[in-house]
């Protein structure tokens, strides 16, 4: 238990569907991430958030959009997604966005049919 | 093209031998390197971290070591158990970006036997 839960913690969805995927971090930090991770693949780093504001979009499709309404929860809202979009999906948090470790939740295994 | 790399996608090892890890990287403006362990149904968790002004950290079984002229760093686990069977991933960062420009490797499976 790292103190950032996600949920759902898998989740199945049509390309037509919408969707949204939530994470609560419970440790009172003040940055959170979003990551994609696929199979044989690097973790991607998706979105940054640092005190709320969005700080780092790292050229994610606009299928995907992040919300941020305070620093314990960050979402991803999903809409139009593509089988290729299918992977872990996965949130962090860390105290700061330098020098600071991140602690990341386990992750929503994402199937797009 | 990918910065951060790690060539072995698997490593076995018996159980109280030395487990070493390696992971190479292209970006000379790296100069914060970390290791995250990932097992199976959880999120990855820090594991050992290093800074370019260092070229060895140590905590407890856990060694990083950091080769600057040869971008190279590795992770040495001594003695090697059972529950260290996980995935190992190696992330490397500049401090003037910090997480935001936080960029990982694949990942090495490693596998210890009793």
């Amino acid at each position: 238990e790292t103190g950032v839960t996600q949920t759902p913690r898998h989740l199945v969805m049509g390309m037509t569907n919408k969707k949204s995927l939530k994470c609560e971090q419970h440790l009172g930090h003040n940055a959170m991430y979003w990551y994609k991770q696929s199979a044989k693949k690097p973790l991607e780093l998706m979105f940054v958030y640092n005190f709320k504001e969005q700080t780092e979009n790292n050229s994610v499709p606009s299928r995907f959009s992040p919300e941020c309404p305070n620093s314990s929860h960050l979402f991803l809202h999903l809409h139009t997604l593509q089988p290729e979009d299918s992977a872990l999906y996965l949130c962090a948090s860390s105290q700061g966005v330098s020098g600071y470790e991140q602690y990341f939740g386990p992750g929503t295994r994402l199937t797009v049919t | 093209d990918q910065q951060v790399k790690q060539n072995s996608p698997s490593l076995s090892v018996q159980e109280g031998r030395i487990s070493i890890l390696n992971c190479d990287y292209t970006n000379s403006m790296f100069d914060y390197f970390l290791w995250y362990k990932k097992y199976p149904a959880e999120g990855p968790t820090f594991l050992i971290s290093i800074s370019s002004i260092k070229d060895k950290n140590e905590d407890g079984r856990f060694t990083v070591f950091l080769n600057k002229s040869a971008k190279h760093l590795s992770l040495h686990i001594v003695p090697s158990q059972p529950g260290d069977s996980a995935v190992y991933f190696c992330a490397a960062s500049g401090s003037n970006f910090g997480n935001e420009k936080l960029t990982f490797g694949t990942g090495t499976r490693l596998t210890i036997i009793p």
